[in-house]
């Protein structure tokens, strides 16, 4: 069965960087792409954007260039999101999505930043 | 970008009946590709319909979507006590493929 894994939670600094993974099974990785999407506490629900799993090319949604990378290790169908100078306001669960309508979700990474 | 609305933002209905949920987009969603998702407490997301009328697989019955251009509908036929959640419709059309606010369905 179609299952994404993500990493455990994250307490960081102001300033610092994290890396969230996202180790997919079940499927061909390359064959769907694969979308993140954030959720501060108790609010909706924001598209990151989307990494072409096949071809490594990434889309970011506006407000979400330059400190947001995705990338991929396709030898172990894990795709990443690592967000870099880390302000209190990203804050927030981040998911892993398969596929253009999100068809299976990983169950969340918390990062949490505070000084 | 494509802005949805979703509305209303609380619906407060008792098990049994019948929920309408609507989400209204700023411009026209091409194709129809329209998802929506019910989000419990304390979990991920999950995917209901998507193309606006498709059912996702091991989705009840009970859910059923309908609408194009930019009028799209989600609704539950007879409310069971596991559909109280959050409903979120998205479009997945044009990038930025943005998500409505929300809409919450509580119970009265």
């Amino acid at each position: 069965q179609v299952q994404l894994v993500q990493s455990g939670s994250e307490l960081k600094k102001p300033g610092a960087s994290v890396k969230v993974s996202c180790k997919a099974s079940g499927y061909s990785f390359t064959a769907n792409s694969m979308n993140w999407v954030r959720q501060a506490p108790g609010q909706g629900l924001e598209w990151i954007g989307w990494i072409n799993t096949n071809t490594g090319n990434p889309t970011y949604a506006p407000g979400f260039t330059g400190r947001f990378v995705f990338s991929l290790d396709t030898s172990v169908s894990t795709a990443y999101l690592e967000i870099s100078s880390l302000k209190t306001e990203d804050t927030a669960v981040y998911y892993c999505a398969r596929y253009r309508y999100l068809d299976y979700w990983g169950q969340g990474t918390l990062v949490t930043v505070s000084s | 970008e494509i802005v949805l609305t979703q509305s209303p933002g609380t619906l407060s209905l008792s098990p049994g009946e019948r929920a309408t949920l609507s989400c209204r987009a700023s411009h026209t969603v091409i194709s129809t590709y329209l998802a929506w998702y019910q989000q419990r407490p304390g979990q991920a997301p999950r995917l209901l319909i998507y193309d606006a009328s498709i059912r996702a697989t091991g989705v009840p019955d009970r859910f059923s979507g309908s609408g194009s251009g930019t009028d799209f509908t989600l609704t539950i036929s007879r409310l069971e006590p596991e559909d109280f959640a959050v409903y979120y419709c998205q479009q997945h059309a044009t990038s930025p493929y943005t998500f409505g606010q929300g809409a919450k369905l509580e119970i009265k």
